[in-house]
């Protein structure tokens, strides 16, 4: 199942430095799409959402932008911490069927001090 | 700040028998849900849970698979007969409602099949 896909398995930064985190989607039907972060032995943490009619969402350091046409979205985290580094997951859903969200494989986020 | 619990954090089990994992969504949370990830694989919806009843479920999840609100504050996945393919981290989230709302994931169940 590759709905979603999240082509760069990991992604080194410099602390203070722009990370920039990509996703492609396949489904037109997805209607919602959120980004998680995950340490290893916990759960997804929730960072940020944007729903298909908005292009652009902010909120703090993390910025999601969606392009639709081009069935892509990618979270900016601006300036980058060393705290930052986790996976990072960009999950989709259509919200007509049951809220159930399709998660990429993610990305290993590594920023640098 | 409120939070997902669940437990236990890791169980281990014999292959055929029956496992409980149990969640305990935020208290005005109204959608619950399961995924699981087995290692090295992606994040996988098994179950949303609304109003008493399941809201959708993936093939995954089968008859072996059933969840139940048995109070106002828990939510379970019962696994009638497990077998080694179900050994995975277990995830309970909930949303305040459906339509726009994130998704708060739970710690995890670690669970062992052997």
């Amino acid at each position: 199942d590759q709905q979603v896909k999240q082509n760069s398995p990991s992604l080194s930064v410099q602390e203070g430095r722009i990370s920039i985190l990509n996703c492609d989607y396949t489904n037109s039907m997805f209607d919602y799409f959120l980004w998680y972060k995950k340490y290893p032995a916990e759960g997804p943490t929730f960072l940020i959402s944007i729903s298909s009619i908005k292009d652009k969402n902010e909120d703090g350091r993390f910025t999601v932008f969606l392009n639709k046409s081009a069935k892509h979205l990618s979270l900016h985290i601006v300036p980058s911490q060393p705290g930052d580094s986790a996976v990072y997951f960009c999950a989709a859903t259509p919200l007509e069927y049951g809220n159930k969200l399709v998660f990429g494989a993610g990305t290993i986020l590594r920023v640098k001090s | 700040e409120p939070e997902v619990t669940q437990t236990p954090s890791h169980q281990v089990t014999q292959m055929g028998q029956e496992v409980i994992l149990r969640c305990v969504p935020i208290s005005n949370h109204l959608y619950f849900y399961w995924y699981r990830q087995i290692l090295g694989q992606k994040v996988e919806f098994l179950v949303s849970f609304y109003n008493n009843e399941i809201s959708e479920k993936s093939e995954i999840f089968d008859d072996q698979f059933s969840v139940e609100r048995p109070d106002g504050s828990n939510f379970t996945l019962k696994i009638r007969s497990t077998k080694l393919e179900d050994s995975a981290m277990y995830f309970c989230a909930s949303s305040r409602d459906r339509g726009l709302y994130e998704q708060y994931f739970g710690p995890g169940t670690r669970l062992t099949v052997t």
